[in-house]
């Protein structure tokens, strides 16, 4: 069984400035990494994922994710945020003998990413 | 978008009656999945299928049903709805390939009075 830890449920930061979103996770084997987000009154969409390979992985609006096995995570970062950042980011993991995901994802409780101007 | 149409998109309805949520999708993806989602839990696997008649349960199935008489087609059923499941359900799809991720409807918002 896999579990996913997102340590803050809230992360205030101010428009033009960094922020990383924090994740992780426990498995007993071997998983896929994702980041999703979901905007007000929304599906979640994908944002970036690691499946194997470089540890930096580069998503979509300017977001990366750095996977680090030793420390179990799997941290969002975006060097320069804007309004339009403003969501709930969620980590999943899957496991890799599933396939990928085919048995469904574990995902975190959240994390509600606020813009401030 | 990714070819996923979850109906309805609200519904209020009373304890103990019947609701049945539906998820259509056009991508004739092998793997469907329902999730809710509740504030402080994220979202949580309901049920998934993994082929026309084939499903399983998920990490929180008590009280639900599922069906899947087509691969377009994944039903999800509360026979006795309560208000414990009022929440933001989510259908998902996928090919179950680990470079195809899953892809999300936009949620049913069901509240049970």
């Amino acid at each position: 069984a896999q579990s996913v830890t997102q340590l803050d449920s809230q992360v205030p930061v101010f428009e033009e400035a960094p922020v990383e979103l924090r994740c992780n996770y426990s498995s007993s084997v071997s998983v896929y990494l994702f980041w999703y987000v979901q905007y007000p009154n929304q599906g979640l969409q994908l944002l970036l994922k690691y499946l194997s390979g470089s540890t930096l992985v580069k998503g979509i609006n300017g977001f990366e994710a750095e996977f680090n096995k030793s420390q179990t995570s799997f941290h969002l970062r975006k060097p320069s945020v804007h309004i339009s950042d403003t969501a709930e980011y969620f980590c999943a993991v899957s496991d890799r003998s599933s396939g990928g995901g085919a048995d469904g994802l574990t995902f975190g409780k959240g994390t509600h990413l606020i813009i401030q101007p | 978008d990714a070819g996923i149409t979850q109906s309805p998109r609200h519904k209020v309805t009373e304890t103990g009656t019947p609701v049945t949520l539906r998820c259509h999708q056009t991508e004739n993806h092998r793997y469907m999945y329902w999730y809710r989602q509740d504030p402080g839990h994220g979202l949580r696997l309901i049920h998934y299928s993994y082929g026309v008649k084939d499903t399983d349960k998920g990490e929180v199935s008590d009280g639900y049903s599922v069906s899947r008489s087509k691969t377009e087609d994944f039903l999800l059923t509360l026979e006795s709805a309560t208000s414990s499941q009022t929440s933001v359900y989510f259908c998902a799809i996928s090919d179950g390939l680990p470079n195809q991720p899953q892809h999300f409807g936009d949620g049913t918002r069901l509240s049970i009075l």
